[in-house]
């Protein structure tokens, strides 16, 4: 068990910019989460994966932002055009799909629009 | 929904003190309450966990919670610090049935020596 890991760890881009953050779960977990946390505050829920299909998405997830998750493997979050207000740490989890609940958490992706 | 508030968004501790966090939760339904901490440029690790089983629940690093329903609280709560608590701390709830969690604002725990 090695882990959910996150690439890349940081990036920085300008204004208007496509970026794309990858997320690998923990090998035997088939659901999989995205949330985005801004400087002072708790995660905020973006969207969830169940194997392959996306189940629920947030208000918070605009048009310009897209995750995937081909095969129910690893998922990308894709941001298009992005802006300022973009700028955070986007945090991927991943969990078993019996009755815990236990998600376990990435070490993120700090994204700085500049 | 579901929802949490953290009392207190900084609390500071000496070595070997008491360490108290607060928190408190609104569901509808019987939630499963989790701790988590976040040390500087990381991602969350999970602390402890309620799941209508015991209502004192211990987890790692020597932390404890209680779940108290008729007070819809779950403080977090470790006897003695250590340097190495200092950390954000971060309470979320989720209902049962929906997947997703709802964090709380966080507290920042600093140990002095």
């Amino acid at each position: 068990d090695t882990g959910v890991s996150q690439d890349p760890r940081h990036k920085i881009t300008k204004r208007g910019q496509n970026v794309t953050f990858r997320c690998d779960p923990i090998s035997e977990h088939n659901r999989l989460y995205w949330y985005r946390q801004t400087l002072g505050q708790g995660p905020e829920f973006l969207t969830y994966f169940q194997n392959e299909a996306q189940l629920e998405k947030s208000r918070l997830l605009s048009d310009r932002f897209s995750a995937e998750r081909p095969k129910g493997s690893f998922s990308t979050l894709e941001i298009q055009r992005t802006e300022q207000g973009d700028s955070a740490m986007y945090l991927c989890a991943s969990s078993l799909d019996t009755g815990r609940y236990e998600q376990y958490f990435g070490p993120g992706t700090r994204l700085t629009v500049t | 929904a579901q929802s949490v508030t953290q009392l207190g968004s900084h609390v500071s501790v000496s070595e070997g003190a008491l360490v108290l966090l607060r928190c408190n939760y609104s569901s509808s339904v019987p939630p499963y309450l989790f701790w988590y901490v976040q040390y500087p440029n990381q991602g969350l690790q999970l602390l402890l966990k309620y799941t209508s089983a015991a209502t004192l629940v211990k987890g790692i690093n020597g932390f404890e919670a209680e779940f108290k329903k008729s007070e819809t609280s779950f403080h977090l709560t470790k006897p003695s610090a250590h340097m190495s608590d200092a950390a954000e701390y971060f309470c979320a709830v989720s209902a049962a049935g929906d997947y997703k969690l709802s964090f709380g604002a966080g507290t920042t725990v600093t140990v002095r020596a």
